[in-house]
């Protein structure tokens, strides 16, 4: 159970173009996922948080235009990279939050390689 | 703010040899602890959690014990195999509303034959 699914697993634009990433809850429902962005070698860095029905919340330093999310429903976030740039590639990871006898646990989506040309 | 800090790597070990990934944190309140682990090419996996003072979290052979007099939540496997390659991440997640978790920077891990 819980798995979280991402599409695509790749994709390569060109710079200037825009790029939607969707994450979906195979067999549960989320009210909040988050998206990660994994740079080279290092961790995880939180980009947003998505809530469902709601506009998400973005970290500082994280440029809510460029990077659009939208929770339309209970199973679905998207991220869309406006105007992509080759600094914007990279690797977008997503996460949804599931709560299980009061404990929260975050199961990740096996993320989306991004190259902007 | 929170953070959480991990050994650096390359972590370089022959099979069946005994694994310690040391991971430390700070947190106001009380986080749970959680190890994710990625394998090549693919994303995050939850390999354990622990979500109070004591609690052992286990998984595949792997175990980390919630210390918080040490604020630690070390990573051990008694007899690591070639197919435990991978890059493991210490995070913590302290609730209290829509924030995500806090992550290490990783460990690479690489067993040789």
């Amino acid at each position: 159970g819980a798995v979280v699914s991402q599409h695509p697993s790749r994709v390569i634009c060109k710079s200037g173009t825009s790029v939607k990433i969707e994450c979906r809850s195979l067999d549960f429902q989320a009210t909040t996922m988050f998206w990660y962005r994994q740079f080279p070698k290092q961790s995880l860095m939180l980009m947003a948080t998505s809530n469902e029905g709601s506009k998400a919340t973005y970290e500082q330093g994280v440029e809510k235009d460029k990077f659009l999310i939208n929770h339309a429903s209970l199973t679905l976030s998207t991220l869309t990279v406006t105007s992509a740039h080759p600094e914007d590639s990279s690797f977008y990871i997503c996460s949804a939050r599931v709560t299980l006898a009061g404990t929260d646990t975050q199961y990740f989506g096996p993320g989306t390689r991004l190259t902007v040309l | 703010g929170d953070s959480v800090t991990q050994m650096e790597g390359p972590v370089t070990l022959s099979e069946e040899a005994f694994l310690t990934i040391n991971c430390t944190y700070t947190a106001t309140g009380y986080p749970s602890l959680f190890w994710y682990v990625q394998y090549p090419g693919e994303g995050l996996q939850l390999l354990l959690k622990a979500t109070k003072a004591d609690d052992k979290g286990s998984n595949k052979g792997f175990e980390a014990t919630y210390r918080k007099e040490t604020t630690s939540f070390h990573l051990e496997k008694g007899s690591v195999q070639v197919s435990d390659s991978a890059v493991y991440f210490c995070a913590l997640y302290s609730g209290g509303g829509a924030d995500g978790l806090t992550f290490g920077k990783g460990t690479h891990l690489i067993i040789q034959p």
